[in-house]
């Protein structure tokens, strides 16, 4: 398909353990973003990409959390050591460009810190 | 501080009625506005995107106003179908060399037939 896909769809995992979400863009989109969706919480900003440019990774909530995008393309959201606050969905989007750019948003990954 | 507010939190209303939900910003300096439609377990999606000089989009049934003085937005919603039902979420980007959006909470409309 053409849209922002996401993987694992949902994801378990214990106390401590680390994760890995995949982001894969839309092609020939240039900006990628990361957010985080609590239960009865507004979107919250985690980092973006743009091109070539150092990512803004102002909204990562602690050194637990770092993500990287390979090639220009897809992107994987790391969380080390996970706690239960870290539970929430985690969603990509991906746009042409910054500002006035829409933004597609990705299906999300459910994360349960069991 | 950068915030958006919408109101109400929820709204439940008749198939076929209209109704209207709001969006308070205080995010300096101005670049855009934007509408987003988020069904549940699903990705937000694009309503509508409104910039500094815009008053009035519409986007079929949706329409948004921009009101930049008052600093205040709405998305205006005509002859509400079920598959409304949804959470309507307000953005707005800080602009400038940073790109960071502020997101409202979101208004979960209900549209019972």
């Amino acid at each position: 398909g053409a849209g922002v896909s996401q993987s694992p769809s949902n994801k378990v995992t214990e106390k401590g353990k680390d994760v890995e979400l995949r982001c894969d863009p839309i092609s020939g989109h240039t900006a990628l973003y990361w957010y985080r969706q609590s239960l009865g919480q507004g979107l919250e900003f985690l980092i973006y990409f743009q091109g070539n440019s150092a990512p803004d990774k102002s909204g990562l909530p602690s050194d637990r959390f770092s993500a990287e995008r390979t090639g220009g393309s897809v992107s994987t959201l790391t969380i080390q050591r996970t706690q239960q606050e870290d539970s929430a969905v985690y969603l990509c989007a991906s746009s042409m460009g910054m500002q006035a750019y829409e933004q597609y948003f990705g299906p999300g990954t459910r994360l349960t810190v069991t | 501080k950068n915030q958006v507010e919408q109101s109400p939190q929820s709204l439940i209303i008749l198939e076929g009625k209209n109704c209207t939900l709001q969006c308070n910003y205080t995010v300096s300096p101005f670049s855009n506005l934007r509408w987003y439609k988020q069904d549940t377990g699903r990705g937000p999606v694009s309503l509508t995107i409104m910039t500094f000089s815009e008053n009035t989009k519409s986007n079929g049934r949706y329409t948004a106003t921009l009101d930049a003085d008052t600093k205040q937005s709405s998305l205006h919603i005509t002859a509400s179908q079920l598959s409304d039902s949804a959470s309507y979420i307000c953005v707005v980007p800080v602009s400038g060399g940073s790109y960071i959006p502020t997101f409202g909470r979101g208004t979960s409309l209900i549209v019972h037939p």
